[in-house]
């Protein structure tokens, strides 16, 4: 069964440094990956998405993600974080059911603060 | 710029009510999903439609839960009675489905509803 990892529930990164959120997916066929993230009180924004070709996509707000088949992963990075980047961060794998059903499988999330 | 809404943002309501959350897609998606999102159990999908058909309701409790499109631009989810533990955010997101090959899985979030049940 499809199923999405984020090993981390939240993380503190100070304003400036580097950021890497990690996902692991399970996937029989390749995968359509994508990075939402939500801010509080608000509904889920996507940040980008990887459907085939360059493994190395580029998202809004300066964020880009790097697909490692080899690694089952889809790991989020941003070279300078910002303290607006604090918010919680999904990963989600697009699965086909039965009849062309499409959905998205969801990680459980992980929460970023920002320090200044 | 098109974006998917949600009426009522918040509601608190007493037990034993009925609430009718709504949803209005963006123009022109042809699917159309319903989310609850908790601290203990995260996002959950409840129900999604496409081109108003019901495809899978099998995360919504169906005793007291319902999900309906009365049309192509208006989504409803039902809760009635209410209970405490249906209390949660709402989501409510659009996508366009062409064909099994023209088409992707993106889905956009409209900002919720905040239930509370007491």
């Amino acid at each position: 069964a499809q199923s999405v990892t984020q090993p981390d529930i939240h993380i503190t990164v100070s304003e400036g440094a580097s950021l890497e959120l990690r996902c692991n997916y399970s996937y029989g066929a390749t995968p359509y990956l994508f990075w939402y993230v939500q801010s509080p009180g608000q509904g889920l924004q996507l940040l980008l998405k990887y459907f085939s070709g360059d493994t190395l996509v580029q998202g809004i707000k300066g964020f880009e993600a790097e697909f490692k088949r080899s690694q089952s992963s889809f790991n989020l990075r941003k070279p300078s974080v910002h303290w607006s980047d604090a918010a919680e961060y999904f990963c989600a794998v697009g699965a086909d059911n039965a009849g062309n059903n499409r959905k998205l499988i969801w990680g459980l999330g992980t929460s970023l603060a920002v320090n200044p | 710029d098109a974006r998917v809404t949600q009426t009522p943002r918040h509601k608190v309501t007493e037990m034993g009510q009925e609430v009718t959350m709504r949803c209005q897609p963006i123009l022109g998606h042809n699917t159309v999903f319903w989310y609850r999102q908790t601290m203990m159990q995260g996002l959950e999908l409840l129900a999604y439609f496409r081109n108003r058909a019901p495809l899978d309701d099998s995360g919504m409790p169906k005793d007291r839960f319902s999900a309906e499109m009365p049309d192509a631009t208006l989504a409803t989810l039902k809760i009635q009675p209410s209970e405490p533990r249906d209390s949660a955010v709402y989501f409510c997101a659009s996508g366009l489905v062409l064909s099994r090959y023209g088409s992707s899985y993106e889905q956009y979030f409209g900002p919720g509803t905040r239930l509370t049940v007491t």
